[in-house]
């Protein structure tokens, strides 16, 4: 089972525009990471936020942590083509695995 | 090599028959993951490894699954009578140590098509 659900589904962008995608999930949490998957390729990591933490930057990309809405969104800033591809979140539910969602495909037109 | 390694990238079998899916961790990793990933959807835990032990198997469909990791580095996915419903990309991902201390390292995936 999936415990993280992301919103929206699908995203489409212009080239520069800021890119949104969140995620809410429902058991108390250890971690939670974003993951970005191209289009038949494997997942990349992109960033890991702690239970303790709320904020957190990496390059053009900020991570909000709502642990009482049990609720995260990552932001793309200044998106660009690239950036085109399917965005997942993980939770650590202090167990042995990361559970992940659905994911956001995330579309940016040049 | 410098990441995870999966093979084969892409497999075709008939319903009924057996596979095997290979992954090469990062050496180094203790902990290795198998995911099962179908068509717009997000990736399904399948087992976790510790080592040489499944420290956890709680994601495998059935008993028509197994894994092993018998020297704690490359592990083998094991499917029996495979079904048409078994066809889905099959991910590997190891880590340095167990996933609440960090990060995942995914391989490609080896893509099963069960006609």
């Amino acid at each position: 089972s999936q415990q993280g659900e992301e919103d929206p589904q699908a995203l489409s962008i212009q080239e520069g525009e800021n890119a949104t995608m969140n995620c809410s999930y429902k058991t108390s949490i250890n971690n939670l990471q974003w993951y970005r998957q191209n289009s038949g390729r494997g997942l990349v990591h992109l960033i890991l936020i702690r239970s303790n933490e709320r904020e957190k930057h990496s390059g053009r990309l900020r991570v909000t942590l709502d642990t009482s809405k049990k609720s995260s969104s990552l932001l793309i800033t200044a998106s660009r083509a690239a950036d085109t591809a399917s965005y997942f979140c993980a939770t650590d539910a202090w167990g042995n695995k990361l559970v992940f969602g659905a994911g956001t495909i995330l579309r940016v037109k040049s | 090599g410098a990441g995870v390694s999966q093979t084969p990238s892409n497999k075709v079998t008939e319903k009924g028959k057996y596979v095997e899916l290979r992954c090469d961790p990062i050496s180094g990793h203790t902990a290795l993951y198998w995911y099962r990933q179908s068509l717009g959807q997000g990736p399904e835990f399948l087992i976790y490894f510790q080592g040489t032990g499944a420290a956890d198997d709680s994601g495998l469909p059935n008993d028509r699954f197994f894994a092993v990791r018998p020297e704690g580095s490359v592990s083998t996915l094991k499917i029996q009578r495979t079904e048409r419903g078994d066809s889905a990309v099959y991910l590997c991902a190891s880590s340095l140590t167990r996933a609440n201390t960090g990060e995942l390292f995914f391989g490609e995936g080896s893509r099963l098509t069960v006609l």
